[in-house]
């Protein structure tokens, strides 16, 4: 069972990126996945999950309205789509299962000028 | 939602065991048993440990245990050890539109 972070890189205040999580070892459509972050020295922060067929979603008061979740089943993958990254969000980005049983190493985002 | 509250560290002594505290609200950790406790290395990803208050995951050390009472979660390591050394992080469902709150975390430093 793995869970594979990518998309992670420096990018402006303002700016956008989009995180991807490709899944391999477990039925990924049968998952609710979630994204969590860790700026850096600090603690766990859970950003947002989606259910298996994606009409439940939530985010994490600091992101919504600027972050969006979302899934393809077809290629086990998980997204989290970034706009309007502010210096705050610079973080380790995590894929997890619902029940963060499994993790990804995580992806890095640097939001600086 | 407020982040739970953790120690900021905790010490032990190789054998010894001790207690991570876990306080929340009647909100989340009072109102849910869907706890979790996990374990982080330096730079590396968290592990699971301890999920819906008091199971351990398969795999996991029979030294790992945890309770709940009221809205504070606790996890004890017992026979500390040095690889115990780590951060360790609590987790409670909080419902709501923000449903999920971590803890501080806590580093467990073993002598």
């Amino acid at each position: 069972v793995q869970l594979v972070e990518s998309g992670g890189g420096l990018v402006k205040p303002g700016g956008s990126l989009r995180l991807s999580c490709v899944a391999s070892g477990l039925t990924f459509s049968g998952h609710y996945m979630t994204w969590i972050r860790q700026a850096p020295g600090k603690g766990l922060e859970w950003v947002s999950y989606i259910s298996r067929s994606g009409d439940i979603i939530y985010y994490a008061e600091s992101v919504r309205t600027r972050f969006t979740i979302s899934r393809d089943d077809a290629n086990n993958s998980l997204f989290l789509q970034m706009n309007n990254l502010r210096i705050e969000d610079t973080a380790v980005y995590y894929c997890a299962t619902y029940g963060m049983d499994v993790w990804g190493q995580g992806t890095t985002v640097i939001v600086s000028s | 939602q407020s982040a739970l509250t953790q120690p900021a560290s905790v010490t032990g002594s190789p054998g010894q065991s001790i207690t991570i505290s876990c306080t929340g609200t009647s909100s989340d950790v009072g109102s849910y048993n869907l706890v979790s406790w996990f374990q982080q290395y330096p730079g590396k990803a968290p592990k699971l440990i301890i999920f819906e208050v008091t199971k351990r995951p398969s795999g996991i050390s029979n030294r790992f245990s945890a309770s709940k009472f009221g809205s504070t979660a606790s996890l004890t390591i017992s026979g500390l050890q040095a690889e115990d050394e780590a951060e360790y992080y609590c987790c409670s469902y909080a419902g709501g539109s923000t449903p999920y709150v971590f803890g501080t975390g806590t580093e467990v430093t073993v002598l």
